[in-house]
């Protein structure tokens, strides 16, 4: 089945600094999304990217679809304490059997320092 | 927006027992209902998709017999875990997807089986 690579696997980062992640895949995708979990929680969408090389912001976070349509980032300008969880991403096929079904990442792990 | 209520949030179970967990979509109707599992610091492991009014499509690996889903309506889907046993505590999360809706979560319910 399709993979995602996602890293970095952690990071510890000061407050205030700036963020960024990616995930990567040998399939093409036709939707990436981000998501936020915190402990004890479903995740949360945060960008949804429907186009080859499509830039969205929301808030502090920009997010690219990448023009092959293997690749995406996520970066986290600024970061605060409240941005402390998990960062997962995802992959939707859009076309054929199974194709509704979001293939993740295995998450990235961001710890802020105050 | 979009919400998907899942209950319970937490439940404790005796061994050989079984148990519901309840996946509510409020304000949107889900043609299509996905459950996860997800084991500590790891990623979201698909286990079954479910369309209304049909079979769920379980991911390989995963026993039918034993994650029973019924998605009776366009708003609710149940995964019951029945005859649980210590190794199925794990975290459940239901997602919800809708004509015009992404990928919305539910919240997670933690089982533990004693």
């Amino acid at each position: 089945g399709q993979q995602l690579n996602q890293s970095p696997q952690s990071m510890f980062i000061q407050e205030g600094e700036d963020v960024s992640m990616n995930c990567t895949s040998s399939s093409i995708f036709n939707t990436w999304l981000w998501y936020k979990q915190d402990p004890g929680e479903g995740p949360v969408l945060l960008i949804a990217l429907y186009k080859a090389g499509e830039l969205t912001s929301n808030g502090r976070l920009t997010a690219q679809f990448g023009i092959t349509r293997k690749d995406s980032f996520l970066n986290i300008s600024a970061s605060i304490p409240s941005d402390v969880g998990i960062y997962f991403c995802a992959g939707q096929l859009g076309s054929g059997a199974g194709s509704y079904q979001l293939t993740f990442g295995k998450g990235t792990k961001l710890s802020v320092i105050p | 927006g979009a919400v998907v209520s899942q209950h319970p949030s937490r439940v404790i179970c005796k061994s050989g027992t079984s148990v519901k967990i309840e996946c509510r979509s409020l304000d949107f109707q889900a043609t299509t209902m996905f459950w996860y599992r997800q084991f500590p610091k790891q990623s979201l492991m698909l286990m079954a998709t479910s369309n209304e009014g049909s079979k769920a499509t379980y991911e390989q690996g995963v026993e039918k017999d034993k994650f029973l889903i019924n998605h009776a309506s366009l708003t609710l889907s149940t995964l019951t875990v029945t005859s649980a046993h210590p190794e199925d505590s794990s975290f459940y999360i239901c997602s919800a997807r809708g004509a015009n809706y992404g990928y919305t979560f539910g919240s997670g319910t933690r089982l533990t089986v004693v």
